[in-house]
């Protein structure tokens, strides 16, 4: 099976801009989640997606928003760029059932460097 | 609030030394624990939870409801653990909402 793609790799942004990032699980997978790792804050938990829908949402502001389609790819997207928002932002997905056995996947990340 | 501590940035022991990773928690529920590692150039990925009860590539893990702690341990380490180690925490029973403690990076000598 293919692994989870994360698309861009790397983006550089000015503030002010907004970006849209993008996740493609691994073939079956429902269940997408998001996290911000930064040097400061460490990795931290954005948000889940579940069957298009927003199951569980982390501590972040509503700048960060996200959203899933039917095959079960997911896009974030931050407006508004701030400094702060430089980061390395993790997807991983997961069957999604809460099982014993429900393993997420992590993909490789997109650096986001906001000037 | 829930909360991982890994007390230690850094763990530097040599082939064949015991070891030990730190992680303490805070819960006032019954939280579900993980342990993920990072290899160099690699990606993150999960090594093992505490309700699996399995010991993964040597490590295990028991979780001390007491100590609320969830410490990683293998008793002989090798050149290729040398990773980034995260521990994890989600509240049990269904909402995910992970808190992953900041890492320990173990470097294993030759």
């Amino acid at each position: 099976k293919a692994g989870v793609t994360q698309t861009p790799r790397y983006l550089i942004k000015t503030r002010g801009q907004q970006v849209t990032l993008s996740c493609s699980p691994i073939s079956g997978h429902r269940s997408v989640s998001w996290y911000q790792q930064t040097p400061g804050q460490g990795l931290q938990f954005l948000f889940e997606y579940f069957s298009e829908t927003q199951r569980n949402k982390g501590n972040f502001p509503g700048r960060f928003s996200g959203r899933q389609f039917s095959n079960s790819r997911s896009e974030m997207n931050v407006s508004t760029l701030e400094l702060g928002d430089s980061a390395l932002y993790l997807c991983a997905s997961s069957l999604g059932n809460g099982g014993p056995t429900d393993t997420q996947y992590f993909g490789p990340g997109t650096r986001l460097t906001v000037l | 609030a829930q909360r991982v501590t890994q007390p230690e940035k850094l763990l530097s022991v040599f082939k064949g030394a015991p070891v030990e990773l730190k992680c303490n928690y805070s819960y006032s529920g019954s939280p579900e624990l993980f342990w993920y590692v990072q290899y160099s150039r690699q990606r993150l990925q999960l090594l093992l939870r505490h309700i699996s009860r399995e010991s993964i590539k040597g490590f295990t893990a028991d979780l001390n409801n007491g100590e609320t702690s969830f410490h990683l341990k293998k008793p002989f380490a090798q050149e290729e653990d040398s990773a980034m180690y995260y521990c994890a925490l989600t509240p049990s029973g269904g909402s995910y909402i992970p808190t992953f403690g900041r890492g320990t990076s173990l470097i294993v000598h030759p």
